[in-house]
């Protein structure tokens, strides 16, 4: 399995709290990815980064920001959680070549009340 | 990307072949059909990718059609631990290009 660990796998915060999900990934892969998943939906991109400081938005990108300081890290911030945003987030890597294929975390279970 | 339509579930017993459908009628000559799993609440699994060619892997086949408007997974020997959502995505290569996931195939295989 590809090294790629997320912190904390489960969170349950209040609403209007700020939070911040870990990706940490062990492969040096150029392209990090952060997607939500919630129930009668497949996973939705909400941003993706392609290098250090570089990141860019997804289709759901509202209401999150990223931040990418080093190779292997890629961090997920909810300024003031909403209960909108209760869902499982999911970190993903590619090297952004050849066949690109993505490897997924595990995930974090994120639940705001 | 091109849209993709996958029947929402499907049964398998194990030990069978289980043949996964998938139409991606839209498809553009540089996109590559990808499969993916996910298992329960896991993260989503890489299975295999093809553009045009049959495709053999450790996991499973691909097999494309000639007009690359369609695609069928194959995992030739279902196990209880293939039981799984299956994503059948079509995208182009080379570049940080988002995977657009459906709802996939509800793959149930039984004993």
């Amino acid at each position: 399995d590809a090294g790629i660990t997320q912190s904390p796998r489960h969170k349950v915060t209040e609403t209007g709290t700020p939070v911040t999900l870990r990706c940490h990934q062990t492969e040096n892969h150029r392209y990090m990815y952060w997607y939500r998943q919630d129930p009668g939906h497949g996973l939705r991109l909400i941003h993706y980064s392609y290098g250090v400081k570089d990141t860019d938005k997804g289709e759901v990108s509202d209401g999150y920001s990223v931040s990418r300081s080093k190779t292997e890290d890629f961090l997920l911030t909810l300024e003031s959680a909403t209960s909108s945003q209760t869902s499982v987030y999911f970190c993903a890597i590619s090297t952004g070549t050849g066949s690109d294929e993505q490897y997924f975390g595990p995930g974090t279970r994120l639940t705001v009340t | 990307d091109a849209k993709t339509t996958q029947p929402p579930s499907m049964d398998c017993a194990e030990g069978r072949a289980a043949n996964l459908p998938c139409n991606h009628s839209t498809i553009s000559g540089n996109e590559y059909v990808y499969w993916y799993r996910q298992i329960h609440s896991q993260g989503p699994q890489y299975i295999i990718h093809g553009l045009k060619n049959n495709e053999t892997n450790e996991m499973a086949s691909l097999i494309i059609t000639e007009d690359r408007k369609s695609s069928t997974l194959i995992l030739p020997h279902a196990t209880l631990r293939d039981t799984a959502v299956y994503y059948c995505i079509v995208r182009t290569t080379g570049t940080a290009s988002k995977l657009t996931f459906g709802t996939g195939t509800r793959l149930q295989v039984t004993l």
